[in-house]
């Protein structure tokens, strides 16, 4: 199976700094990447998919970029609602598999 | 507005089985593969089944293939998992979510989840 490594695991930054996440594959998977978020206590919510699309109603200081095995989500100014998890996803194979996760946490 | 509401979770014992349902609404759910996704207390997402909008075709990742089964009743807007032989590593919050379309295998809405905890 593909295996996603997010990294780093932990990331502490402060409101209105800039956010760089980093989700790697251990092999290709074309541009059939996803990246979600989710706060505490609730479900995640899809920001992008195919690598770059942003999803309906995705704030436009989110960005994704990547292809193959390196993909980065960005966060170009961080507000405060956008402190908590993040995970990517891949489909180019079957099984559907996530990366373990990005925290960022308020410094 | 999608809305996706899991339920059935509930404490079982090892060995044990479980059915969990989803209910949709908000959106032409006949038309929308679906799936199931879990996630144990503080880790991280799995994926654990997906089925077609016809109910053709079903997949699951190896790990759970014969334990676990998906399925759906599109004239009941409803989704469910059956779960058997549940083992203490089966426990989780089980998401509900609606595959994006066309069939995109990106997950775009999601339930709140419901709580399985296997334990003797």
């Amino acid at each position: 199976e593909i295996v996603l490594t997010q990294s780093p695991a932990t990331l502490s930054l402060s409101p209105g700094e800039r956010a760089t996440l980093s989700c790697r594959a251990s092999q290709s998977v074309g541009n059939f990447l996803a990246w979600y978020q989710q706060k505490p206590g609730q479900a995640p919510r899809l920001l992008f998919f195919d690598g770059t699309s942003r999803a309906t109603g995705i704030p436009a200081r989110f960005s994704g970029s990547g292809s193959g095995t390196d993909f980065t989500l960005t966060i170009s100014s961080l507000e405060p609602e956008d402190f908590a998890v993040y995970y990517c996803q891949q489909r180019n194979k079957w099984p559907l598999t996530f990366g373990g996760g990005t925290k960022v946490e308020i410094k | 507005q999608v809305h996706l509401v899991e339920s059935g979770g509930g404490l079982v014992k090892p060995g044990g089985s479980l059915r969990l349902s989803c209910a949709a609404s908000g959106f032409a759910f006949s038309d929308y593969y679906m799936g199931w996704i879990r996630q144990a207390p503080g880790k991280g997402l799995e994926w654990t089944s997906y089925i077609s909008s016809g109910r053709q075709n079903t997949n699951y990742p190896d790990s759970l293939k014969g334990r676990f089964t998906i399925s759906r009743d599109n004239a009941k807007n409803s989704l469910y998992l059956e779960m058997n032989s549940l083992r203490p590593d089966d426990t989780a919050v089980y998401y509900c979510a609606r595959v994006r379309w066309p069939n995109s295998y990106y997950f775009d809405s999601w339930g709140q989840g419901t709580l399985v905890t296997v334990s003797s």
